[in-house]
């Protein structure tokens, strides 16, 4: 199945820009997630990517997808001390629509 | 609005007891899913379900079982509750056959077995 993988832990500035990598192991995924999780909050959709396309920008997010390194990315610009939360990529597998996530990565902004 | 909500936010069970953990969505969506959630293992699959009475094994089924009598609502039950099964579990619904798919989740269970 489906494999995710994604660092642990992020330190920025506020104003910095932020990156957020994942790998992922299944190329039939059809859309690739990201997600936001604020402490003791439930996950909160960010964005998605359609696997058809390299890029999308969503006002301060970019997410870059590079199918043929099956590397995704998502990039915060102007990170402020409200993005600090953990941020989760999942892959949608084809079929009954499953997601898997990678482990998470937390953002700390730090003022 | 969409809306998928659990049962509970916290709730706290003696090892051996039989839990029960509700979701019920107001989207009327075919597809609803179980996971739980552990620091430093991310989301994992337990089981899912694609129409009523209808069942799937996620990653990780064993020690649980689901239910679904009917469309909006989607059970969790651990038969005989472990303190290995403490964890935040989070339900999610998704409506199939569209262009574009989203996974809607639920605010999460936080379990506690003592």
């Amino acid at each position: 199945g489906e494999d995710v993988e994604q660092s642990l832990f992020l330190s920025v500035r506020e104003g910095d820009s932020s990156v957020i990598n994942c790998t992922y192991t299944d190329s039939s995924s059809t859309y690739l997630y990201w997600y936001k999780q604020e402490p003791g909050a439930g996950l909160q959709l960010l964005t998605y990517i359609f696997s058809n396309m390299d890029m999308k920008q969503d006002q301060r997010l970019t997410v870059l997808l590079n199918k043929k390194d099956k590397h995704l990315s998502l990039r915060i610009a102007d990170t402020q001390t409200g993005d600090s939360a953990i941020y989760f990529c999942a892959g949608m597998n084809s079929g009954y629509s499953t997601l898997t996530f990678g482990k998470g990565t937390m953002l700390l902004v730090s003022p | 609005d969409v809306k998928v909500t659990q049962s509970s936010r916290y709730l706290v069970k003696r090892t051996g007891e039989k839990v029960f953990l509700e979701c019920v969505q107001d989207m009327d969506h075919e597809n609803m899913f179980w996971y739980r959630q552990d620091p430093g293992l991310g989301l994992r699959l337990i089981y899912f379900s694609y129409d009523v009475k209808m069942k799937e094994k996620g990653d990780i089924p064993e020690g649980y079982s689901v239910s679904r009598e009917k469309k909006e609502r989607f059970s969790l039950i651990l038969e005989s509750a472990s303190t290995n099964q403490t964890s935040m579990y989070l339900c999610a619904s998704i409506t199939s056959g569209t262009s574009y798919v989203e996974q809607y989740f639920g605010p999460g269970t936080r379990l506690t077995v003592t």
